[in-house]
C-alpha cells in the first residue's frame, strides 16, 4: 500500500504571495492532519479534516487554510507569505479522526520564502 | 494545554552502544507514537504505544501511562540510527486529532 505522498516537495515563494499545498493520505485513511515544523517552535499542529470537515484547529493566523476533498485528498493554502513561514510542512493520515489510532507522516514540503 | 518533555535533548553514542530516551507528559493521554525523523526530513513511525511494552529488532519501548512517561530503548546502535527521535502524544477526547510534540532527542552515532 502506497504511502502518504505531498506535492511539491520543495518551493520557494516571495513574501506576499500564496501557496499552496497538497496531501494525498494511506489508501482507506479518511483522517489528514497539518504539522508545521521550524526550529525554533517544533512541531505545532494546523489543523486536521475528517470527512471533508475541519475537526480541529491549532493556534495559527486565519491566512493558513485547509480543506479536505471527497477522496480524502487534502489541501492546505498559506496565502500573504510571511518570512517566518519558512518550514516543513507535514501531512499525516490516520484511519479515522478517532484518538487511539496510528498516524503517518508524509515526506514534507520544504517551503521557503524570501 | 499537555506539555510533553524529551531529555536528554542530545546523545552522543559510539557504535555498538545502547541508549535510553525518555519522554515525560503532564496529562493522561491515549495515543503516543515515537518516531525517527530521517535526514530529509521525514518522520518514520517506530512504535504506537500508549501503554505497555514492545519491541521490534534493536528497538524497544516501554508506556507506563499512569506515570506519564514512555521510554525509548535503542540497543547495539549503528550509524544509521542517527537523527532526532520524537514523541507525540494525545489527550484524552479534547481536540482528539491534534497531537503534541516533544522537543526530539537528536541522536549521533558514530562509527
Amino acid at each position: 500500500k502506497a504511502g502518504v505522498t505531498q506535492t511539491p516537495r520543495y518551493l520557494i515563494k516571495t513574501r506576499g504571495q500564496q501557496v499552496t499545498l497538497s496531501c494525498s493520505p494511506i489508501s482507506g485513511h479518511r483522517s489528514v492532519s497539518w504539522y508545521q515544523q521550524t526550529p525554533g517552535q517544533g512541531l505545532q499542529f494546523l489543523f486536521e479534516y475528517f470527512s471533508e470537515t475541519q475537526r480541529n484547529k491549532g493556534n495559527f493566523p486565519g491566512r493558513f487554510s485547509g480543506r479536505q476533498f471527497s477522496n480524502s485528498r487534502s489541501e492546505m493554502n498559506v496565502s500573504t507569505l510571511e518570512l517566518g513561514d519558512s518550514a516543513l510542512y507535514l501531512c499525516a493520515s490516520r484511519i479515522t479522526d478517532a484518538e487511539a489510532y496510528e498516524q503517518y507522516f508524509g515526506p514534507g514540503t520544504r517551503l521557503t520564502v524570501t | 494545554g499537555i506539555q510533553v518533555e524529551q531529555s536528554p535533548p542530545d546523545l552522543i553514542l559510539q557504535e555498538g552502544a545502547n541508549s535510553t530516551l525518555r519522554c515525560n507528559f503532564s496529562d493522561s493521554v491515549n495515543n503516543l507514537q515515537w518516531f525517527h525523523q530521517n535526514p530529509w526530513g521525514q518522520l518514520i513511525n517506530l512504535f504506537y504505544i500508549p501503554s505497555g511494552t514492545k519491541q521490534n529488532g534493536r528497538l524497544s519501548a516501554t508506556t507506563v501511562a499512569t506515570e506519564r512517561y514512555s521510554l525509548l530503548y535503542i540497543s547495539s546502535s549503528q550509524t544509521t540510527d542517527s537523527g532526532v527521535y520524537f514523541c507525540a502524544v494525545k489527550v484524552r477526547s479534547t481536540n482528539a486529532g491534534k497531537s503534541t510534540f516533544g522537543d526530539g532527542t537528536t541522536l549521533t552515532v558514530k562509527p
